[in-house]
């Protein structure tokens, strides 16, 4: 257990509002990422952060916005939320040996 | 950008027996990783490998990265219904301390009685 919860854990919202996900880890890992997973697709990173208020963008970051303003807090947000955006989403960690961690998932609808 | 392709996508097997998955990559591996999960839930982290030549092994499970770094295989042995799930190959194709994972797609894996 690397310490890693997500909430909340199931979302519904429509189309156009903004949504944010939370990623908290009680371990003081430096990295955080996030991934979204699609059928077909497999799991795709978002953003990662490499420390507080230091983040990039990953492969699919179109449409989403991080922010990290405490080590142990990395927030996901949905500006405006599509249906494409349906997906589980899930934060990770990366400790000192690069071993990599994931949290429980959360599970978006945008209907 | 790097693409990992897993083989088999799926695999049907009797308990008790071996059987072994497979993860290629169109470059070179700087890091590759092994999840396991279950339908609806998280990945469980199984390994890491990160040096050609590499195997680890936990309880029944040993992973291997080849000398060239662009394939791994994990082996299952004398397999059990709790094997059953999806498993994830991840790898992380850059030099740099990010580990930015791509991801294959999976193989599904079912444990016969």
């Amino acid at each position: 257990d690397a310490g890693i919860t997500q909430s909340p854990r199931h979302k519904v919202t429509e189309t156009g509002t903004p949504v944010t996900l939370r990623c908290h880890q009680t371990e003081n890992h430096r990295y955080m990422y996030w991934y979204r997973q699609d059928p077909g697709h497999g799991l795709r990173l978002i953003h990662y952060s490499y420390g507080v208020k230091d983040t990039d963008k990953g492969e699919v970051s179109d449409g989403y916005s991080v922010s990290r303003s405490k080590t142990e807090d990395f927030l996901l947000t949905l500006e405006s939320a599509t249906s494409s955006q349906t997906s589980v989403y899930f934060c990770a960690i990366r400790d000192r040996t690069y071993e990599q961690y994931f949290g429980p998932g959360t599970r978006l609808t945008v209907t | 950008s790097q693409e990992l392709e897993q083989s088999p996508q799926s695999l049907i097997v009797q308990e008790g027996k071996n059987l072994t998955i497979n993860c290629t990559s169109s470059k070179t591996l700087y890091g590759l990783y092994w999840y396991k999960q279950k339908y609806g839930e998280g990945l469980i982290f199984l390994m890491m490998l990160q040096k050609g030549g590499e195997e680890k092994s936990h309880e029944k499970i040993t992973a291997k990265l080849d000398e060239k770094k662009q394939q791994s295989s994990l082996h299952i042995t004398a397999s059990q219904p709790s094997h059953a799930g999806i498993y994830l190959c991840g790898a992380d194709g850059s030099t740099g301390t990010a580990s930015k994972l791509t991801f294959g797609t999976g193989t599904r894996l079912q444990v016969t009685l």
